[in-house]
């Protein structure tokens, strides 16, 4: 079953910790992005990567960082420098080249503790 | 100037009404024009692509002027189950087409 996933649902964050969120899709995209969403508000970009071992930082990419080793991942790691990490994150890839839409994964919750 | 624009709603509507939504961009370039959907606290999914002769797929039609820069979703015969938050998405100036800029959401809510 072709798709997105993101694991874990639902992580939650101590003071001073580093969390990473998982994102893998089996799509064979090449793009991938990481969204923040808060409560009530739309869809922020913090980093893409239109190609293995390459990425861009997005509007919101301070406290964050993220890899791209193989094609079918793009982990998010939420830094002890992100001040206010509570949110939304969502995950998405899709093939490059024009008229080409995004797909999601599920989404993971992020609070602290 | 926000790069892609929609009126936040909440549109309230009876079933059964007609209801349509603007979104205005502001790069001419731009190429690639989409609707999604997003239920509350789920993840947002693709409504539909939007084409320059404009398309139709069953209750739902999209609009696209260039010249005005915008897009339109129209829905017909609204249902219960359209209540979700609909979201205008461009391919953005930099980047190149390879990123998608969401707007914030127009708001639909039907009632019985």
């Amino acid at each position: 079953d072709g798709g997105i996933t993101q694991s874990p649902k639902y992580l939650f964050r101590k003071e001073g910790q580093n969390v990473t969120l998982s994102c893998e899709q089996n799509l064979n995209h090449d793009a991938m992005y990481w969204y923040r969403q808060d409560p009530g508000q739309g869809l922020r970009l913090i980093y893409y990567s239109q190609i293995v071992n390459d990425f861009q930082k997005g509007d919101i990419a301070e406290g964050y960082s993220v890899s791209r080793e193989k094609k079918e991942s793009f982990p998010l790691t939420v830094t002890s420098a992100q001040k206010n990490p509570t949110a939304f994150y969502l995950c998405a890839s899709r093939m490059t080249g024009v008229g080409q839409p995004q797909h999601f994964g599920d989404g993971t919750r992020l609070s602290i503790l | 100037r926000k790069e892609v624009e929609q009126d936040p709603g909440p549109f309230n509507v009876p079933e059964g009404a007609t209801v349509a939504f603007n979104c205005t961009y502001s790069n001419s370039a731009s190429q690639s024009f989409f609707w999604y959907r997003q239920d509350c606290r789920k993840e947002p999914k693709l409504l539909m692509s939007v084409y320059s002769s404009g398309n139709e797929d069953g209750r739902f039609t999209a609009q696209l002027n260039r010249a005005s820069q915008y897009i339109s979703l129209l829905i017909r015969d609204s249902k219960l189950s359209d209540s979700a938050t609909y979201l205008c998405v461009v391919n953005g100036a930099s980047g190149g087409y390879n990123k998608l800029i969401f707007g914030a959401g127009t708001r639909l809510a039907v009632h019985p």
